[in-house]
C-alpha cells in the first residue's frame, strides 16, 4: 500500500523555539495532506488542509500564525510550529490520500512534539 | 459538536473472542465508513472501510456492518487475537472530500 513518512517521530524543544515537522508521500502524489492532532486517549482532530501550491485551509480554532503549513510539492508537506509553547505538546499526524488508489487515506507515523 | 459518536470507550475481550465496536453518525451526507487501527506512538492504519449502499462487508477476521436506516455502523473483530489490542477509530467521509470525521476511539485490549 501507499506508504506516508512523517520526520521527525519525536522531537523535545525549548518554549519560544519553532519546529518543523515534515510529511512526504513516497510511493504516490498527493495534491492535498491533511495534518492532525491527538491528545493522549483521545480522537484525532482536524488542524488543517494542505493544498499543493496554494494556501492551506485551516479548521475553526487553529492558529494560522502559530501553525505554518507549506505544500510546496505533490510530495512533502511541512508543518511548522512557531514560538512553541509547553500547551502545544502533542502528537502530530499526517494524512494523504492517494489519488489513483480511490478514497483511501493513508496516514504517517506521527510526531511526538515535546514542549519544555 | 460530534458527528460520529463511538462506543464502548474500552473493551476487554478473551483470545479467540468476537471484539464488538459500535459507531453512529448524524450526517447523511456522509458515504464513506472507514475504520482505522492506532497502536500506542503510531499513526493510524486503515482496516477495512465500506459505502453505505452495502450492507456489509468481510475482510479476513473484521467484518464491518452497516445500517443506512439507523445511521450506524460496526466493526466486528472475529478471533480476536492479543496482537489486537489497539485502539480502533471509526470515521466518516463527506461526498468527494477528503476530511475525515472521527469518532472518539475504543482502546482494545484481547486478554489471554
Amino acid at each position: 500500500g501507499a506508504v506516508v513518512s512523517q520526520h521527525p517521530s519525536r522531537v523535545i524543544c525549548k518554549s519560544g523555539t519553532s519546529v518543523k515537522i515534515e510529511c512526504r508521500s513516497l510511493d504516490f502524489q498527493a495534491t492535498t495532506m491533511f495534518w492532525y492532532r491527538q491528545f493522549p486517549k483521545q480522537s484525532l482532530m482536524l488542524m488543517a488542509t494542505s493544498n499543493e501550491g496554494s494556501k492551506a485551509t485551516y479548521e475553526q480554532g487553529v492558529e494560522k500564525d502559530k501553525f505554518l503549513i507549506n505544500h510546496a510539492s505533490l510530495t512533502l508537506s511541512t508543518l511548522t510550529v512557531t514560538s512553541a509553547h509547553p500547551e502545544d505538546s502533542s502528537f502530530y499526524i499526517c494524512s494523504a490520500r492517494d489519488l489513483t488508489g480511490g478514497e483511501k487515506l493513508f496516514f504517517g507515523s506521527g510526531t511526538q512534539l515535546s514542549v519544555l | 459538536q460530534q458527528q460520529v459518536k463511538q462506543s464502548p470507550q474500552s473493551l476487554i475481550v478473551q483470545k479467540g473472542g468476537i471484539s464488538i465496536i459500535n459507531c453512529a453518525y448524524e450526517n447523511t451526507a456522509f458515504d464513506y465508513f472507514p475504520w482505522y487501527q492506532q497502536f500506542p506512538g503510531k499513526g493510524p492504519a486503515l482496516l477495512i472501510a465500506i459505502r453505505p449502499d452495502v450492507s456489509e462487508k468481510k475482510e479476513g477476521r473484521f467484518t464491518i456492518s452497516f445500517n443506512k436506516s439507523a445511521k450506524q455502523f460496526s466493526l466486528h473483530i472475529m478471533d480476536s487475537q492479543p496482537g489486537d489490542s489497539a485502539t480502533y477509530f471509526c470515521a466518516a467521509v463527506t461526498g468527494g472530500g477528503n476530511k475525515l470525521t472521527f469518532g472518539t476511539g475504543t482502546q482494545l485490549k484481547v486478554e489471554l
